[in-house]
């Protein structure tokens, strides 16, 4: 079955700076790439994703990229302020069919600390 | 839109009692789910919904039941609480697109 890999698990920068989320997956029919942002007790938030015929989206402050060949999808966030700190999951699902119901397989997370 | 709803919020179970942890929506989503996550780790699916009247079994599945009988509501039931399933639980829903939304977390502690 499909496997996501998530690097780092923590990530510190100071406000202003960029920072970068990595993650790979094992499928190559995967096709639809989210991240979400997880807050201090407060459940996944969606807050940007790709799908395998796109190879970047923006959004405002936040993009991702996708690198079909390699299978590796990344979240980059640019001018990181405070409220930025959070837990960020990247995540992969298979399309419909073959047994396959478009479930989620979740990275291990990253905790990104944006020091002010 | 309320989106995804989950009740309770927190609530500690002694060993052996059993509990249903509520999950609704309100986008008439067809897809829904249940993860758990323990601190620091990602998220494990335990159940999954298709439809009202189908569900089937996520990642780890064993000590948790699941029903489905409308399309908005989506109870995760715990027979016999034992500690391991201390955890946070999330709920969450599906539009025909992928994008998946999950609901605030239920915090369970079993002492």
């Amino acid at each position: 079955g499909e496997n996501v890999e998530q690097h780092p698990s923590t990530l510190s920068v100071q406000e202003g700076d960029s920072a970068v989320i990595k993650c790979t997956y094992s499928d190559s029919a995967s096709n639809y790439f989210p991240w979400y942002k997880q807050e201090l007790g407060k459940g996944p938030q969606l807050i940007i994703d790709i799908r395998s015929n796109v190879g970047e989206k923006k959004d405002q402050r936040i993009a991702v990229t996708l690198n079909k060949t390699a299978k590796h999808f990344s979240l980059h966030i640019t001018e990181t302020q405070p409220e930025d700190s959070a837990v960020y999951f990247c995540a992969a699902t298979l399309p419909h069919g073959s047994g396959n119901t478009g479930k989620l397989i979740f990275g291990q997370g990253t905790t990104l600390q944006v020091k002010p | 839109n309320a989106g995804v709803t989950q009740t309770p919020k927190f609530r500690i179970l002694k060993i052996g009692q059993s509990m249903t942890l509520q999950c609704a929506q309100d986008m008439n989503h067809n897809y829904m789910y249940w993860y758990r996550q323990d601190p620091g780790m990602g998220l494990k699916l335990i159940y999954y919904s298709v439809g009202a009247g189908i569900t089937d079994k996520g990642e780890v599945p064993n000590g948790y039941n699941v029903s489905r009988s409308t399309t908005e509501d989506f109870p995760l039931r715990l027979e016999l609480a034992a500690p391991s399933q201390t955890s946070v639980y999330f709920c969450a829903s599906r539009t025909t697109l992928y994008e998946q939304y999950f609901g605030p977390g239920t915090r369970l502690t079993v002492t």
